[in-house]
């Protein structure tokens, strides 16, 4: 599985938009690209997942660059409770869905 | 998507005696994980755990350490044996209703060893 690179940390103003940029710049051609969020050592959340092309649901949108090697999560509108530790990880549907998770980037959405 | 309960969420145990940690789904999944989350870290993968087989572990834990069980679709347990301090970590269980499907974390259970 490709290993992702994410900002240790970001600030966020509550009602902006939040953009969370990850690297995976050696992604496979079949690796997913999932993203998920840790509230206060909860259970992780997912979010979203995308291969090639941007993906938007309730929670959030991801952007995935042309060739691949980085994407984006945004969150149109960030709240109080949108602070948490938001993962991106690059999954290889052949390996059976084991996820290996990197460092993560800690949203802080501040009023 | 699925609801996972885990029990206990929290224990504080002594070290040199062992715990198991209950993981429950509420509906039929192809594939279940353990992860453990130490303080302040990301979360690692222990183990694959394989209904009517034994569980695939990740480089660095090993069955005699981290027994798993996975009797049926919806339930599995993993023991931590021999506890030291270092076992001290919240303990996941994850699902997947398919293979390439997203995965589903129960809420985890808190581990502290003495």
């Amino acid at each position: 599985d490709a290993k992702t690179t994410q900002p240790p940390s970001m600030d966020c103003a509550e009602g902006r938009a939040a953009n969370l940029p990850c690297n995976h710049s050696t992604i496979s051609g079949n690796e997913y690209v999932y993203w998920y969020r840790q509230i206060h050592s909860q259970g992780p959340q997912y979010i979203i997942h995308g291969l090639k092309n941007n993906e938007t649901n309730e929670m959030a949108s991801l952007i995935i660059t042309e060739d691949r090697k980085s994407s984006t999560l945004i969150l149109p509108h960030a709240t109080l409770r949108d602070t948490a530790v938001y993962y991106c990880i690059a999954q290889w549907e052949g390996n059976f869905n084991k996820f290996y998770f990197g460092s993560g980037t800690k949203l802080n959405v501040k009023p | 998507s699925a609801v996972i309960s885990q029990k206990p969420s929290r224990d504080i145990c002594q070290r040199g005696t062992s715990l198991t940690i209950q993981c429950q789904v509420d509906s039929q999944v192809t594939m279940m994980f353990w992860y453990r989350q130490q303080p302040g870290q990301s979360l690692t993968l222990i183990a694959t755990a394989n209904q009517g087989s034994e569980a695939t572990y990740e480089s660095g834990f090993v069955i005699d350490k981290f027994p798993i069980s996975r009797p049926n679709l919806t339930f599995s347990t993993l023991t931590v044996s021999n506890m030291s301090p270092e076992d001290s970590s919240i303990y996941l269980c994850s699902v997947a209703l398919r293979v390439g499907n997203e995965q589903f974390f129960g809420p985890g259970t808190r581990l502290t060893v003495l």
